[in-house]
């Protein structure tokens, strides 16, 4: 059982465009939601994080809006730059860190010129 | 630097033999993780482990062992039993504290000849 749904697969953005990555969660005790960005042949390396308590969260051009009543919540990179170009995976976690994390299946963004 | 040190980044093993991967950490984390990556399959857990000479299993443990002797070093061991080895594997630790992330090493490229 999925507990994590990510999608799409694969993205493709022209460079300046806004990708937009979207994750479905079913339950309802995750408290913790983390994006994580990985490069080929590396590790991931965490993003941005939110907690329920909030509807949006902005660190530089990530944001994540966060709907708990539909139970998901998304990545935004606005101005979206070929050095973006990266798989992206949304996380959640019970109790409030990212002491067990459930991944998404990871979406591969590529970032035309 | 601090940092978690995958080796070797790539590991060939005929079929049948058991192989260990390494994972240090000098970030002086107490929690480490080791993660499975597959091809649009995410992060899946095998271990994890919160203290020293304890570990959990995680959601895909059937053919791996680990131990936990030191703070810093959480080898993992694929056994001849797990039936599809070939996969990427992640190894990640974590500080105390619900706001500390998992940090990755650059992982380890196993391949089953």
């Amino acid at each position: 059982q999925q507990q994590v749904k990510q999608s799409p697969q694969s993205l493709i953005v022209q460079k300046g465009g806004i990708s937009i990555i979207n994750c479905a969660y079913e339950n309802t005790a995750f408290d913790y939601f983390p994006w994580y960005q990985q490069f080929p042949g590396k590790g991931p390396a965490l993003l941005i994080a939110i907690r329920p308590d909030v509807s949006e969260k902005k660190e530089g051009r990530f944001t994540i809006s966060f709907n708990k009543s539909a139970k998901q919540f998304s990545l935004h990179i606005m101005d979206s730059q070929p050095g973006d170009s990266a798989t992206y995976f949304c996380a959640a976690s019970i109790g409030g860190g990212s002491e067990k994390l459930v991944f998404g299946k990871g979406t591969k963004l590529t970032v035309n010129p | 630097d601090g940092g978690i040190t995958q080796s070797p980044k790539y590991l060939f093993r005929k079929e049948g033999q058991n192989v260990t991967l390494s994972c240090e950490q000098n970030l002086n984390h107490d929690a480490m993780y080791w993660y499975r990556q597959d091809p649009g399959q995410g992060l899946r857990l095998i271990y994890y482990s919160q203290i020293v000479n304890d570990f959990q299993k995680g959601d895909i443990a059937e053919g791996y062992s680990v131990s936990r002797e030191k703070k810093e070093s959480f080898p993992l061991t694929v056994t001849s039993a797990q039936k599809n080895p070939t996969a990427f594997y992640l190894c990640a630790s974590r500080g105390l504290g619900s706001d500390q992330p998992q940090h990755f090493g650059d992982g380890t490229r196993l391949s089953i000849l």
